[in-house]
């Protein structure tokens, strides 16, 4: 069975400081995928980063990067220059193919972001 | 762009309803989800399918049942709502490819009474 964790269940951040949230996952499929999404408190679920784990580089989009650690099944995310918009619960998730075909993602409990002014 | 549309954005219903909420994709994606989210907890899968009248459980199909039978449709049923059912219901669609992302609805708040 698949897992993920996320540690921290709030965090706070200076507006324009960097921020990471933890992820850390345990699988047995050597293939999988690792997500990244943001919920604002609006309630949607925004799609931010995606790592394949047969990538060798880090997955990078604009101020999001993924901090993956294949040898410590880690996946943090790393947001740069924090802004207000910032704000919201972030959720680690993954997926594997275990039968051939990509099915559900397995998801984390979410880290709530606060960014300071 | 995907849209997923959720038929509901609130409802209240009383224990013992049958209940339905229905979700449509518009991007021919071959997989729907539904998930409950509950503070704390995250996401939790409830039932997905992966093709028409296929369906798989999730992690928490207990109380629940699903219907899909045409690609872009896929239903929730609560058989028999109860209060512990109270909750937000997140609707998703996908493409078969391990990297393809999760395209959700704004989601369904359910209130049992």
């Amino acid at each position: 069975a698949q897992k993920i964790t996320q540690t921290q269940p709030g965090m706070f951040v200076q507006e324009k400081e960097a921020v990471t949230l933890d992820c850390t996952y345990d699988t047995s499929d050597p293939s999988y995928g690792l997500f990244w999404y943001k919920q604002p408190s609006s309630g949607e679920m925004i799609f931010l980063i995606y790592q394949g784990s047969y990538d060798q580089q880090n997955a990078t989009e604009g101020r999001y990067s993924l901090n993956f650690q294949k040898a410590r099944k880690s996946a943090n995310l790393v947001i740069s220059a924090s802004q207000l918009g910032d704000s919201a619960m972030y959720f680690c998730a993954m997926r594997v193919i275990p039968s051939g075909s990509a099915r559900q993602l397995t998801f984390g409990s979410g880290t709530q972001l606060t960014v300071l002014p | 762009d995907v849209k997923v549309t959720q038929s509901s954005r609130y409802l209240v219903k009383r224990t013992g309803e049958k209940v339905f909420l229905e979700c449509v994709q518009d991007m021919d994606h071959e997989n729907m989800f539904w998930y409950r989210q509950d503070p704390g907890l995250g996401l939790r899968l409830i039932y997905f399918s992966y093709d028409v009248k296929m369906k798989e459980k999730g992690d928490i199909p207990e109380g629940y049942s699903v219907s899909r039978e045409k690609k872009e449709r896929f239903s929730l049923i609560l058989e028999s709502a109860s209060t512990n059912q109270t909750s937000m219901y997140l609707c998703a669609s996908s493409r078969g490819q391990l990297n393809s992302p999760l395209h959700f609805g704004n989601g369904t708040r359910l209130t049992v009474t």
